[in-house]
């Protein structure tokens, strides 16, 4: 039992590149997130789905897409990355159907530098 | 939707001391309440958590508890010890539509234990 698997560990990036940071679980959850933490914010919703195909915005989502075909895999996308997206980046997953449901399960982490 | 604040940012406390991290939330609806802790370089994970019917729940040297009048939650750790050093989040709870729930985590408290 794997859990939440994140891929990679880490990642540097010019400014303007694009790049896919996945996630995949094998619990089964149907609710899966993307957070980050930088020093001092703690960590910050990116996008969330609950379940494939269902997606939704977070408290920080620009400059960010996602998508949910599957209830395994749940990918960020950057799309032209900035030095402010310099973060490290969690993805998270919970079966989150009641509110006893909701201990959320982290992949290891992404720490990406845009430089 | 649920607004999480945690105090203090930064804690240090000396070896076999008590350290106290408080934390409030604004819906009142909210009935769910764990705490997270981070290692450095590592992912966060659930140490304990406490539901609104409850208000203390102990584990070992640690403990939850809960004041749902006035809206607070505080984790007490004690006789505190060099690998209690961590960054701790609380969290609250708040239904985010589609059957599911979703959890908002306070900014974190970074707690040093000095041998």
């Amino acid at each position: 039992n794997a859990g939440v698997t994140q891929t990679p560990k880490f990642q540097v990036l010019k400014t303007g590149q694009s790049m896919t940071l996945q996630c995949a679980q094998d619990m089964n959850h149907e609710y899966m997130s993307w957070y980050r933490q930088d020093p001092g914010m703690g960590l910050r919703l990116i996008h969330y789905s609950v379940g494939a195909g269902i997606t939704d915005q977070g408290e920080v989502p620009n400059g960010y897409n996602v998508s949910r075909s599957t209830t395994e895999d749940f990918p960020l996308r950057l799309l032209s990355a900035a030095p402010s997206q310099t973060s490290v980046y969690f993805c998270a997953s919970s079966y989150s159907t009641s509110p006893w449901d909701t201990e959320a399960f982290f992949g290891q982490g992404t720490r990406l530098t845009v430089v | 939707g649920e607004n999480v604040e945690q105090h203090p940012s930064t804690l240090s406390v000396q070896e076999g001391d008590s350290a106290v991290i408080k934390c409030t939330y604004s819906d009142s609806a909210s009935n769910y309440f764990p705490w997270y802790k981070q290692e450095l370089g590592k992912r966060p994970q659930l140490i304990i958590d406490i539901r609104s019917n409850v208000g203390e729940k102990k584990d070992q040297r640690i403990a939850v508890t809960l004041n749902k009048t006035a809206k607070h939650f505080s984790l007490h750790i004690t006789e505190t010890q060099p690998e209690d050093s961590a960054v701790y989040f609380c969290a609250g709870v708040a239904y985010s539509g589609a059957g599911s729930y979703q959890l908002t985590f306070g900014k974190g408290t970074k707690l040093s234990v000095i041998p």
